[in-house]
């Protein structure tokens, strides 16, 4: 069955270290992975997604993400974290072999960066 | 250009009770979706429609939830009657282009249900 995993419920990190949220699918097809951050009391807002091509992707907000085909990864990536990046990260999958191209979302990984 | 747009925010309601969440996508958007997250877990997907058509719809429980988009633009989702169970967020996103795989959906901010 298709899945997908966010191993981390919780990453903490310190203002200005780099931060990391992991990502990983289960292999089915080809995938097209995408990142969404959430804030309190708000929806998913878009981050960035791979679809094909350049395996490193940059998005919004000085978050980028790698494509890693061989381990199934798409690990999220901010070279130096802010207290606002504090929020809820999901990945989410779809795989070119599903034809009803449903979301798969991970659980979540709750990112907590301090002063 | 206005984001995806979802009323009422906030729902409190009584077990038993109906209740019905309403959305209006991007506009243009072909896809929209209804997604339900508990708390500290991801979206999972209610419904899709492809302009009017519903075209995934497995995941909802026909018995007492249902949903319509009435010419292929807002869209509801009722309960009817709302257990205690159902207390979630209810979210609704869209995306461009019916049938597409890589298109962005883009998510509105919610609606917060508590069943008492």
């Amino acid at each position: 069955a298709q899945s997908v995993a966010q191993p981390e419920d919780q990453v903490n990190v310190a203002e200005g270290n780099p931060l990391t949220v992991k990502c990983t699918y289960s292999v089915s097809g080809n995938p097209y992975l995408f990142w969404y951050v959430q804030y309190p009391n708000r929806g998913l807002q878009f981050l960035l997604k791979y679809i094909t091509g350049d395996n490193l992707v940059k998005g919004s907000y000085g978050f980028e993400a790698e494509f890693n085909k061989s381990q199934t990864s798409f690990h999220l990536k901010k070279p130096s974290a802010l207290v606002s990046d504090s929020a809820l990260y999901f990945c989410a999958v779809r795989w070119e072999t599903d034809s009803w191209g449903k979301f798969q979302f991970g659980a979540g990984t709750q990112v907590v960066v301090t002063p | 250009e206005a984001g995806v747009v979802q009323s009422p925010r906030y729902k409190i309601i009584e077990k038993k009770q109906p209740v019905a969440f309403w959305c209006n996508p991007i506009s243009g958007h072909n896809t929209l979706y209804w997604y339900l997250q508990n708390l500290g877990q991801g979206p999972e997907l209610l419904i899709r429609y492809e302009n009017e058509e519903a075209v995934d719809d497995s995941q909802l429980p026909k018995d007492r939830f249902s949903a319509e988009r009435l010419k292929g633009v807002d869209s509801t989702l009722k309960i009817q009657p709302a257990e205690l169970g159902d207390s979630a967020v209810y979210l609704c996103a869209s995306s461009l282009r019916s049938g597409s795989l890589t298109d962005t959906q883009y998510f509105g901010p919610g609606t917060r249900l508590t069943v008492l």
